[in-house]
């Protein structure tokens, strides 16, 4: 079975400055899809970037970018120039060809004025 | 806004009862997803449906039961509910199945007293 590991309960940040969320899997699939999610107090699960395992491009969404290290099962999240509003859950997550998302247990980010 | 709307936004219900969630997917999408959010067990798939079709089943309890209507809504049934059936009840919906991305709603938050 798929698992999906985020090894840091909770990270903390200055405003303006660059914080790395860590994420693994294991998969013996070779053709996958991997996500971040970000969940604010208000709950909402709102989608953050997604990557494709058969493209090396790392994916880059503005102000967040991942690592994607597909030999080493590793998926990690840069969030740059953090904001107020960037404090929230961070999910890791995981799509093979079961169309199912498996989730990892979540990041707190924290950020600190 | 995801475009997923899912009510009632609360449900407060005591054990031993019945209730029903519902869940309208972004217009166009076939697929729809529920997940269970809980303090203990995280974010868990539970069942998709593609179309009308039970497409996967995950950590569904007996109790629980869902289904897709003609015009795509989908509702989540769950009785005899326990104490630990509290939770945060997420659907999430895609244009298609696998590969294509899911989008939240915004939850259905369950307490069971």
């Amino acid at each position: 079975a798929q698992t999906v590991t985020q090894s840091q309960p909770e990270m903390s940040v200055q405003e303006a400055e660059t914080v790395t969320l860590s994420c693994t899997y294991d998969t013996s699939e070779s053709d996958y899809y991997l996500f971040w999610y970000k969940q604010p107090p208000s709950r909402q699960m709102i989608l953050v970037i997604r990557q494709e395992a058969y493209k090396q491009q790392n994916a880059t969404e503005n102000r967040f970018s991942v690592n994607f290290q597909k030999a080493a099962k590793s998926f990690s999240l840069k969030i740059s120039d953090s904001q107020l509003g960037d404090a929230a859950m961070y999910f890791c997550a995981y799509e093979a060809a079961g169309n199912k998302l498996t989730f990892g247990g979540g990041t707190r980010v924290l950020v600190k004025p | 806004d995801s475009g997923v709307t899912q009510t009632p936004k609360h449900l407060i219900t005591a054990t031993g009862q019945r209730v029903t969630l519902r869940c309208s997917p972004r217009s166009g999408d076939l697929s729809v997803y529920w997940y269970q959010q809980s303090l203990d067990q995280g974010l868990q798939f539970l069942i998709q449906y593609y179309n009308g079709e039970e497409r996967a089943k995950g950590n569904i309890l007996e109790r629980f039961s869902a289904q897709q209507f003609p015009d795509l809504h989908s509702e989540l049934n769950l009785s005899s509910l326990e104490l630990g059936d509290s939770a945060l009840y997420f659907c999430a919906s895609s244009v298609g199945a696998p590969r294509w991305t899911q989008y939240f709603g915004p939850g259905t938050r369950l307490l069971v007293l």
